[in-house]
């Protein structure tokens, strides 16, 4: 069985700051870790994911995260935060990447101006 | 390319009616995935097709819930004699293939039920 546990319900920081999002995750199985983002009422767009090749995942608008197995984490990081990164992040692991997902409860990011 | 598509994108329906919610994944994609996210939650899987084929359905509650996934036309999430706490956003998304860790699967905009 796999689970996922978000540990910041809330996160808030100033634009053009560092954002981080915490995500640990447990798995049976050689996980597929991914990062989605949900805008308001909007549908989940894919931020990134690992599939057991480089520990550090690029991914879009600048995002990146960092699969670390001894501490069984996937923390989402971003250098310089913008207005347009405010939304719910969701943390998901799946045992083989392509069966079903189980989702983080997810962390709300708001950008101060 | 279009993406996956669902319809309607809004849903009203009084107690006791029927909700049909539709699901055309991606072209090229044959494996489709449900998921509901209830206010304030996460999303919670509920059910994967394949073509005519309902491979796990571990998430889906044991009464009133069904999902098809004929060999022509979308996917269909049906909810019998719908109850309040059936209000929820559901999401489908659809990937191509079961490869081991590559695949990503793709989410539609999701349909916003609310029942009155």
């Amino acid at each position: 069985a796999q689970s996922v546990t978000q540990l910041d319900s809330h996160v808030s920081v100033s634009e053009g700051t560092p954002v981080l999002l915490r995500c640990n995750y447990s798995s049976s199985y050689s996980p597929s870790l991914f990062w989605y983002v949900q805008h308001p009422n909007k549908g989940l767009q894919l931020l990134l994911k690992y599939t057991s090749a480089a520990t550090l995942v690029k991914g879009i608008n600048g995002f990146e995260a960092e699969f670390k197995k001894s501490e069984t984490s996937f923390h989402l990081t971003k250098p310089s935060a913008h207005m347009s990164d405010a939304a719910e992040y969701f943390c998901v692991v799946s045992p083989f990447g392509n069966e079903k997902l189980t989702f983080g409860t997810g962390t709300r990011l708001t950008i101060i101006p | 390319n279009a993406g996956v598509m669902q319809n309607p994108r809004h849903l009203v329906r009084r107690r006791g009616q029927e909700a049909r919610l539709r699901c055309s994944p991606m072209k090229g994609h044959s494996h489709v995935y449900w998921y509901r996210q209830l206010p304030e939650e996460g999303l919670k899987f509920m059910v994967y097709l394949q073509k005519e084929n309902i491979i796990d359905e571990s998430g889906m509650p044991k009464e009133r819930f069904s999902a098809e996934f004929p060999k022509e036309g979308p996917s269909i999430l049906r909810i019998q004699q719908v109850v309040r706490g059936d209000s929820a956003a559901y999401f489908c998304a659809s990937s191509p293939s079961l490869a081991l860790t590559t695949d990503t699967q793709y989410f539609g905009p999701g349909t916003r039920l609310t029942v009155l």
